[in-house]
């Protein structure tokens, strides 16, 4: 089945500065690719998605990339605030059929 | 989201019981799923649901049971329950098109 790999596994970064996070998939056929942030003790929450028909997606401060020749993804956060500090999850799944694998997390924190 | 509802949210039992979380959703979405939240493995997927009456497994299935009789419910049963199902779970709901919503969570422990 897909395998999704995620680094790092905790950032830290300045208020303002920018946060990349990473993820590799295994499976070729993936073609949609969402992104959650997960803040302590809540639910994660979609916060981007991107599908295999598009390069990059922005939406304000968060932009995601997408190499399907090099099967990876990448989020990234610029000018980024405190309230940005929280779990970050990215995912893979085929065709939409629901059956969706999780990265194990990034832990960001934004130092004021 | 008031549209997802997950009970308990709070759960302590023994090894060898049986224990049941329970899901609910008000937004009619055909796709519903359980996963289990533990450290250094982020989400991972028990079981998931198309339709009532329509379940399939997930990455981690073994020792948990699911029924879909009403397309509002998905709960989760855990037959004889296990220390190693200490977890956090969360069911979702989907919209057919991969985006997910996920409930509050269950946190269960397993003494």
């Amino acid at each position: 089945g897909e395998n999704v790999e995620q680094h790092p596994s905790t950032l830290s970064v300045q208020e303002g500065d920018s946060a990349v996070i990473k993820c590799t998939y295994s499976d070729s056929a993936s073609n949609y690719f969402p992104w959650y942030k997960q803040e302590l003790g809540k639910r994660p929450q979609l916060i981007i998605d991107i599908r295999s028909n598009v390069g990059e997606k922005k939406d304000q401060r968060i932009a995601v990339t997408l190499n399907k020749t090099a099967k990876h993804f990448s989020l990234h956060i610029t000018e980024t605030q405190p309230e940005d500090s929280a779990v970050y999850f990215c995912a893979a799944s085929i065709n939409n059929n629901n059956d969706m694998r999780f990265g194990a997390g990034t832990r960001l924190t934004v130092k004021p | 989201d008031a549209g997802i509802t997950q009970s308990p949210r709070y759960k302590i039992t023994e090894t060898g019981r049986q224990v049941t979380l329970m899901c609910h959703q008000t937004w009619s979405h055909s796709y519903m799923f359980w996963y289990r939240q533990d450290l250094g493995h982020g989400l991972r997927l028990i079981y998931y649901s198309a339709a009532a009456d329509i379940t399939d497994k997930g990455e981690v299935p073994d020792g948990y049971v699911v029924s879909r009789s009403k397309t509002e419910n998905f709960p989760l049963t855990l037959e004889s329950a296990t220390r190693s199902q200490t977890s956090v779970y969360f069911c979702a709901t989907g919209t057919g098109t991969g985006i997910q919503y996920f409930g509050a969570g269950t946190r269960l422990s397993v003494l």
